[in-house]
């Protein structure tokens, strides 16, 4: 069975940095193209990041918004990707879900909250 | 960016009803590779999104055959037959084809 689960998300004050994981079973992650997504509170979904599999280099793609923010990696020994946040801003308040996308369909998170604010 | 425009914003079905989703794209979502990454999604209230069907007319895993995509280039339509109460929700399309990824805005299916 397929799982993938966000954690790590919260409260922060604008300016301010946080780390999201997540963890996955029930799949070969090593060769998996990871995402990160975000629906913002009046239900706007936006992509945010995708990192590749170690066979494409581990290249990555940002929205245009995070750029120079947000880092995307994964470590394919835990069977994991992470979203680094800096510099965080109350537009980038949003649950945030993580999901594997292939070939043929994908999986995503249950999502994790994250509130920027004051 | 390709814009995603959906169809209507909201609508109301009789169980058993019939009902259709338009979606349009700002510019052909057909890949270099031949595929048209085009994919709808329903989110039922309080879960994430849940995939129904991907590039333009193929049902996911365990997505029963009441709902059907059609489309190409620049056009698509998600039909739901025989619409359950466990259909309510907000579908959205998206397409995979032109970074940055997008969505369309969503369609909110009330049952009447």
């Amino acid at each position: 069975e397929v799982q993938v689960l966000e954690s790590g998300g919260g409260l922060v004050q604008p300016g301010n940095s946080l780390k999201l994981s997540c963890a996955t079973s029930g799949f070969t992650f090593s060769t998996a193209w990871m995402y990160w997504y975000r629906q913002f509170p009046e239900k706007r979904l936006e992509w945010v990041a995708r990192i590749k599999a170690k066979s494409n280099n581990y290249a990555t793609d940002y929205t245009e918004s995070v750029k120079g923010r947000f880092t995307i990696s994964r470590d394919d020994s835990k069977s994991s990707i992470y979203l680094q946040m800096n510099n965080l801003k109350e537009e980038d308040t949003a649950i945030y879900y993580c999901a594997w996308r292939y070939y043929s369909g994908d999986y995503w998170g249950q999502g994790v909250m994250v509130t920027v604010s004051s | 960016d390709v814009v995603m425009t959906q169809t209507p914003v909201s609508l109301s079905v009789s169980l058993g009803g019939q009902t259709s989703i338009s979606c349009r794209s700002s510019q052909s979502l057909v890949h270099s590779d031949g595929n048209t990454y085009l994919y709808w999604y329903l989110q039922k209230p309080g879960q994430s999104p849940q995939l129904l069907i991907y590039k333009v007319s193929n049902r996911f895993s365990g997505v029963p055959d009441r709902f059907s995509g059609s489309g190409s280039g620049t056009d698509f339509t998600l039909k739901i037959s025989r619409v359950e109460p466990e259909d309510l929700g907000v579908y959205y399309c998206y397409q995979g084809t032109h970074y940055p990824l997008t969505f369309g805005s969503g369609t909110k299916l009330e049952i009447k």
